[in-house]
C-alpha cells in the first residue's frame, strides 16, 4: 500500500527554527511536494523536490532523500502567521498525488 | 496572479440530491484535478482530467461522480445522489502542460467548495 507519514502536531517558538519530517512508501515516485494549509482554506504550494538534496526558498527549505524515502521541510525565523498545517504529498507512478495527514504547527510567542 | 476559482463556496443539500460543483482553472492550464478533504482528515485525490477525458481516478470516484468540461473554461464535478459521507471540502486544482516537460510540477488549488449533505 501507499503511505505518507508525518508527525501530527509540533510546537515551536516565534523566531526559532522547526523541521517537519515526512517519510513515504509509494508505488513509484515523480516528485514530493510540501503545501501549507490554514484551517478552512485551500492548500498553497510551498516546494517541490524530485532530485536528492536541499531546495531553499527564502525562510523555507525542503530536503529529499529518495533512497531513504524521506523528506523534511525546514522553516526558519518562525512567525506567528506560520501557524498552519503542513502537508507532505508524493506524486506516484500514475501521477496521482498521495497526501500525508498533515502536521499541525503551533507557534508560540 | 492567475487563480483557480470555484463556485459555490458553500452548499447545503439534502441526501439524495444531485450537486454540481464548478471550477474555472487557470486559463493556460490543461491538467485538472478534483480533491476532497473531509473535516479534520487528509486531502484525498478524486480524479484528474486531461485532453477531455479522465486521466486517473481513485477508488473514491465511483459511479455517483462524474466530471465534465462543458466549454473552454469550466470544469465541473457532479455528484449524482449525495450521501451524508460526501460532506467535505472539494478542491479543484490545475497545472500546466508543456511539450518538453509534460505536466507541471506546481498544482494550483482553488479556495474550495464546502458541501454539507443533510
Amino acid at each position: 500500500g501507499q503511505n505518507i507519514d508525518q508527525p501530527t502536531e509540533m510546537t515551536a517558538t516565534e523566531g526559532a527554527i522547526v523541521q517537519i519530517n515526512c517519510t513515504y512508501q509509494t508505488s513509484g515516485f515523480n516528485g514530493l511536494f510540501w503545501y501549507q494549509q490554514h484551517a478552512g482554506e485551500a492548500p498553497t504550494f510551498l516546494s517541490y523536490n524530485v532530485l536528492d538534496g536541499l531546495e531553499e526558498k527564502g525562510r523555507f527549505s525542503s530536503f529529499l532523500s529518495r533512497s531513504k524515502g524521506y523528506s523534511y521541510l525546514l522553516l526558519k525565523e518562525l512567525q506567528m502567521k506560520d501557524s498552519a498545517s503542513y502537508l507532505c504529498a508524493v506524486r506516484d507512478s500514475n501521477y496521482q498525488l498521495i497526501w500525508g495527514a498533515g502536521t499541525k504547527l503551533i507557534i508560540k510567542p | 496572479e492567475p487563480e483557480v476559482t470555484q463556485t459555490p463556496s458553500h452548499q447545503v443539500t439534502q441526501m439524495g440530491q444531485e450537486v454540481i460543483l464548478r471550477c474555472v482553472p487557470i486559463s493556460n492550464h490543461l491538467y485538472f484535478y478534483w480533491y476532497r478533504q473531509i473535516l479534520g482528515q487528509k486531502v484525498e485525490f478524486l480524479v484528474s482530467f486531461y485532453n477531455n477525458e479522465i486521466s486517473e481516478k481513485s477508488e473514491i470516484f465511483d459511479d455517483q461522480f462524474s466530471v465534465e468540461r462543458p466549454d473552454g473554461s469550466n470544469f465541473t464535478l457532479k455528484i449524482r445522489s449525495t450521501k451524508l459521507e460526501d460532506s467535505a471540502m472539494y478542491f479543484c486544482a490545475s497545472s500546466e502542460v508543456t511539450p518538453d516537460r509534460g505536466v507541471g510540477n506546481t498544482i494550483y488549488f482553488g479556495e474550495g467548495s464546502w458541501l454539507t449533505v443533510v
